[in-house]
């Protein structure tokens, strides 16, 4: 069964300090893995995305994530979380040949000043 | 490019009445998604279309839930009749492909109260 796992449903941080919000995943195959910010009455925006190559990739805003394959993890962070991050994150993997991402219920990001 | 766009922003209704939500995607995607999130069950994808054929509808709910896209650049999403547990905001998204890693990118969504 393919699945996202994303363990804390809030993440509260002092700005200027690093966040780390967590995600797990299981699909089959080769894995696509993205992330999107929803800020309140928005849709959702895409921050950042791993195809293929360099584990770390770096997206929108200073947010970066980093693939572990043995793991099965993406976990997004920012070395300096500022208050506008505050907003709610969704990781979304995909298997190569789906057409669909899986959404879980994300995470809430609080920062505060 | 205006994004996906998305109609009405809002709407307002009294049960058992028919409800129509429009989306525009943006030009040159051959992909469409409908979802629908709610507080009590996040994001779920209803159904989407690629080269405007529906390819997955397991996640529309039941019969009173249809969707269309009748060209590349028109989709509609219709509940008739309309209950109050279909209150949610209902998302559209559109991609270049839905296969392969294609991200895609979200209209703002149009608030569904069903009285």
């Amino acid at each position: 069964a393919q699945s996202v796992a994303q363990p804390e449903d809030q993440v509260n941080v002092a700005e200027g300090n690093p966040l780390t919000v967590k995600c797990t995943y299981s699909v089959s195959g080769n894995p696509y893995l993205f992330w999107y910010v929803q800020y309140p009455n928005r849709g959702l925006q895409f921050l950042l995305k791993y195809i293929t190559g360099d584990n770390l990739v770096k997206g929108s805003y200073g947010f970066e994530a980093e693939f572990n394959k043995s793991q099965t993890s993406f976990h997004l962070k920012k070395p300096s979380a500022l208050v506008s991050d505050s907003a709610l994150y969704f990781c979304a993997p995909k298997g190569g040949s789906q057409g669909n991402l899986i959404f879980g219920k994300g995470t809430k990001l609080s920062v505060k000043p | 490019d205006a994004g996906v766009i998305q109609s009405p922003r809002h709407e307002v209704t009294e049960m058992g009445q028919e409800v129509t939500l429009r989306c525009k995607p943006i030009s040159g995607h051959n992909s469409l998604f409908w979802y629908r999130q709610t507080m009590m069950r996040g994001l779920e994808l209803l159904i989407y279309f690629n080269n405007n054929v529906p390819i997955d509808d397991s996640g529309m709910p039941e019969d009173r839930f249809s969707a269309k896209m009748p060209n590349a650049s028109f989709s509609t999403l219709k509940i008739q009749p309309s209950e109050p547990r279909d209150s949610a905001v209902y998302f559209c998204a559109s991609s270049l492909a839905a296969s392969g890693g294609h991200e895609q990118f979200f209209g703002p969504g149009t608030r569904l109260t069903v009285l």
